[in-house]
């Protein structure tokens, strides 16, 4: 079965820094796109970043680049976000989850991880 | 950025009822467009892909059609476990967006 696990959020100040992280199991991680969803408190799905197979390409949200960065490795078939200067604004589950190239989907999700950013 | 715009943003339902939700894309998508259900405090599953194929394990009472900019996601007769919100999103482009959400509600 094809599963994805997050974790690594928390309660951050504003301006400050995190960094979550995901495991992939069931399935050839280093063959696919990956991706970082998030959803504020009762608000809609949001797209954050993907990143290719083999790192060669890498897309953000505009409202994060600069800020976020998004990386794997491959040999611990792991996913992360690196969430530096973090606003107010950021704080929602960050869900992780396997597609994003052109043409593909989202399948499966992991059960999501909560950024919270307050003072 | 295409801009993917839900209709409606809530509906109410009886079970057995035939519910269906629009979404339009601001610019083509091809085919390129899935569609997601999401129950209250859990993750976002994926029901449908490439407008109208159906992921494996997802009931046949749904159903998409569409393509261009003109979506559609069919239930053909609600059940009470389908009470959820449910999000289309196109993978045609960067970045890759989310419709609003409709929120599907018991009548």
């Amino acid at each position: 079965e094809e599963q994805v696990v997050e974790s690594g959020g928390g309660l951050v100040q504003p301006g400050g820094s995190l960094r979550l992280s995901c495991v992939a199991s069931g399935f050839t991680f280093n063959t696919y796109t990956m991706t970082w969803v998030r959803q504020a408190p009762g608000k809609g799905l949001e797209w954050v970043a993907s990143m290719k197979e083999d790192g060669s390409d890498i897309y953000y949200v505009d409202s994060v680049r600069g800020r976020f960065t998004i990386s794997r490795d491959n040999a611990k078939n792991s996913l992360y976000l690196q969430m530096n200067s973090l606003r107010a604004e950021d704080t929602a589950v960050y869900y992780c989850t396997k597609g994003g190239a052109a043409g593909g989907r989202f399948h499966p999700w992991g059960q999501g991880t909560l950024v919270i950013v307050s003072s | 950025d295409i801009q993917m715009t839900q209709s409606p943003s809530s509906l109410s339902a009886s079970v057995g009822d035939r519910v269906t939700i629009t979404c339009r894309a601001s610019q083509t998508i091809n085919s390129y467009l899935n569609w997601y259900q999401q129950k209250q405090g859990k993750a976002p599953k994926l029901l449908i892909y490439a407008a109208s194929t159906l992921q494996s394990g997802v009931p046949s009472r749904f159903s998409g059609s569409g393509s261009g900019t003109d979506f559609t996601l069919t239930i053909s007769s609600l059940q009470p476990e389908d009470f959820a919100s449910y999000y289309c999103q196109q993978s045609f482009s960067i970045p890759r967006t989310f419709g609003q959400g409709t929120k599907v509600e018991i009548k």
